[in-house]
């Protein structure tokens, strides 16, 4: 079965600092990844998601994901980090058969 | 288009009462699923659909039933509800993987908060 562990549950940064949001995989291969953000009370939208045409993956917002094959991960970041980035943020994978595991989440504050 | 969308947005049940959750979506997809959102354990699969008039368990499907009567709505029920099922759940959509369409992502709906007490 697919996991994913996701190193953190809170994270916090300065406003303008660097966004690193840590995620392994445990998956066969190919692996399908997806990083998904989610705001207060509402539900999860996908940041951006591996489809293996290039290891590195931009997303929306200036996010960003570098898939490494050797270290089974895919860490999310952001080389400035907003007030309007502070969220919980999910790293999933899926399957052949489109089932998504997803990890615990991060929460990430911005402090200004 | 409205994308996923869930109803009710709250709910407050008393334990042994019963409720269906419904959620519907326009984009045609094929696959539909149920999560439930609890502190600290990320989201967990309850039951999904491949398909109109299909349905599989997921991770945690005790206690809940599901039905995909039409393919643009999947109907989560809880026959006789217990405080252990006060979570926020969340329906999504995909396309599904098939042929040359690999990777597709699920669409959320905005949840639905319950409360059994």
């Amino acid at each position: 079965a697919q996991s994913v562990t996701q190193l953190g549950s809170h994270v916090s940064v300065s406003e303008g600092a660097l966004v690193l949001l840590r995620c392994n995989y445990s998956s066969s291969v190919p692996p399908y990844l997806f990083w998904y953000v989610q705001y207060p009370n509402q539900g999860l939208q996908l940041l951006l998601k591996y489809t293996s045409a290039a290891t590195l993956v931009k997303g929306i917002n200036g996010f960003e994901a570098e898939f490494k094959k050797s270290e089974t991960s895919f860490h999310l970041t952001k080389p400035s980090a907003h007030m309007s980035d502070a969220a919980e943020y999910f790293c999933a994978v899926s399957d052949e058969a489109d089932q998504f595991y997803f990890g615990t989440g991060t929460s990430l504050t911005v402090i200004p | 288009n409205a994308g996923v969308t869930q109803t009710p947005k709250f709910r407050v049940l008393k334990t042994g009462q019963s409720m269906t959750l419904l959620c519907a979506q326009d984009m045609n997809h094929e696959y539909m699923y149920w999560y439930r959102q609890d502190p600290g354990m990320g989201l967990r699969l309850i039951h999904y659909s491949v398909g109109e008039g299909t349905t599989a368990k997921g991770e945690v499907p005790d206690g809940y039933n599901v039905s995909r009567l039409k393919k643009q709505n999947f109907l989560l029920g809880l026959e006789s509800a217990a405080p252990s099922q006060t979570s926020v759940y969340f329906c999504a959509s995909s396309k599904g993987s098939s042929g040359e369409n690999l990777f597709n992502e699920q669409f959320f709906g905005p949840g639905t908060r319950l409360t059994v007490l």
